[in-house]
């Protein structure tokens, strides 16, 4: 199965800082990578679709980038809402994966 | 948009088998998507356990062993999940999801518990 590992695994950011969390494929994967936020007692929310489209109704700050193997989910001018994990997920074979997670706390 | 619900027994028996459904309202079952089951241990990441569309035609996870069935009804607008055998390492948040690659709409999710 395609492995998918994140780094960091947790970071701890301000207000209006920018963060990049980074999510690496074991194997190619073309642009099926997916980015997800999910907060503490809810379902994972979708963000980001094949690399780089952003969902419907996610906040511009959000936005994706990269292709074969290394993938990028970048949040500008980070918000006290958006601590929460945060994670990546392939669709380019099965079954499908996610990565372990990236956990951010707002200082 | 697609809303979905789980329901089920939440505590089941060890060796036991494991039964979800998932409810569907705002599309059809018969819609052009994949329907998906993802669990997550308490205090741990996400897991994709299985997909059907609603041919029939289904994917599960190698690592569940042919511990997994997950079937549709297409009269009752849901689909279903039932996972054999189970442990304590079964313990988790199940949720149901749809999207063709990714999931779009999810679950609340239900915490299932292994324990005699």
């Amino acid at each position: 199965e395609i492995v998918l590992t994140q780094s960091p695994d947790f970071q701890s950011v301000t207000p209006k800082e920018k963060v990049t969390i980074t999510c690496r494929a074991s194997q190619t994967i073309g642009i099926a990578l997916h980015w997800y936020q999910q907060k503490p007692d809810q379902s994972p929310k979708l963000l980001i679709r094949h690399a780089s489209q952003s969902f419907s109704g996610v906040p511009s700050r959000f936005s994706g980038s990269g292709s074969g193997t290394d993938f990028t989910l970048t949040i500008n001018s980070l918000e006290a809402e958006d601590a929460a994990t945060y994670y990546c997920h392939q669709s380019s074979d099965l079954p499908h994966t996610f990565g372990q997670g990236t956990k951010l706390e707002i200082k | 948009q697609v809303q979905l619900q789980e329901s089920g027994p939440r505590l089941v028996k060890p060796s036991g088998t494991l039964s979800l459904t998932c409810t569907v309202s705002g599309d059809s079952i018969r819609s052009s998507t994949w329907w998906s089951w993802v669990r997550q241990p308490p205090g741990k990441g996400l897991e994709w356990i299985g997909e059907i569309y609603h041919t029939g035609t289904t994917s599960h996870n190698p690592s569940l062993k042919n511990r997994v069935t997950i079937s549709v009804d297409d009269s009752k607008n849901l689909f279903s999940l039932s996972l054999s055998s189970v442990t304590a390492a079964d313990t988790a948040v199940y949720y149901c999801a749809s999207g063709l690659q990714w999931f779009g709409s999810w679950g609340q999710g239900t915490l299932v518990t292994v324990s005699s």
